[in-house]
């Protein structure tokens, strides 16, 4: 089965740009989505289908994909935007990465 | 606007079964594939079954196949997750979500709250 390679964690300055990678083979090719979940809450799409966002989410989320590895960046990083964040795709069935958590100093 | 409501999660001891709910609301339920995610405590999200919009084609995670159902009553706009041989493992909160189209092979773009399920003696 397919799989995706967060790292467990990262760490941004307020104000600076946050990088979140999800690593998996050839994940260049397939669509990668990406969830926002703050504790206690819900999951919810920050990104789909690589790059684009859904109404309601700041131009501050952003996301690319090629190769072997996808991002999400968070720039202008707020302290509200610490959550675990997950990446997702389909590959004969819906697959999550372990996630990441964002913490911002 | 979309509204998922998980409901049937409790305690059971291992062994058991329970069934879950999901009431869909604010969509066209039958037009679009839904799904249960679950997450252990302190853990990351694991994808556990899907079902198209017309219920004809279902899927299941391994770590579940053969114990757990999934089905869907359009007519009541309900999602079901019936759980059976229950383990400590499937310790968790169980999430309903929406798929963007009527397959499963998309991305999630509602969430349920979720529904915690214990398994314990």
């Amino acid at each position: 089965s397919y799989e995706m390679t967060q790292p467990l964690s990262v760490s941004v300055a307020l104000g600076q740009t946050a990088r979140i990678t999800c690593g998996g083979n050839n994940i260049g090719s397939k669509n990668v989505h990406w969830y926002q979940q703050k504790p206690g809450q819900a999951p919810v799409l920050v990104i789909y289908r690589n790059s684009n966002r859904p109404s309601g989410i700041p131009e501050r989320f952003s996301g690319s994909s090629s190769g072997n590895t996808a991002t999400l960046s968070i720039s202008r990083a707020q302290a509200g935007d610490e959550a675990d964040y997950y990446c997702q795709v389909w590959d004969s069935s819906t697959v999550f990465g372990g996630g990441t958590k964002l913490t911002v100093l | 606007e979309v509204q998922l409501l998980e409901s049937g999660g409790n305690l059971v001891q291992p062994g058991g079964s329970l069934r879950l709910s999901c009431a869909a609301s604010g969509f066209t339920f039958s037009i679009y594939g839904m799904s249960w995610v679950r997450q252990a405590p302190g853990k990351g999200l694991e994808w556990v079954s899907s079902i198209s919009g017309g219920g004809v084609s279902t899927y299941y995670a391994d770590s579940v196949k053969g114990r757990f159902t999934i089905s869907r009553d359009n007519s009541k706009s309900t999602l079901y997750l019936q759980m059976n041989s229950l383990r400590a493992e499937d310790t968790a909160v169980f999430y309903c979500a929406k798929y963007s189209t009527e397959s499963t092979s998309h991305y999630f773009d509602s969430w349920g709250q979720g529904t915690l399920v214990t398994v314990s003696s």
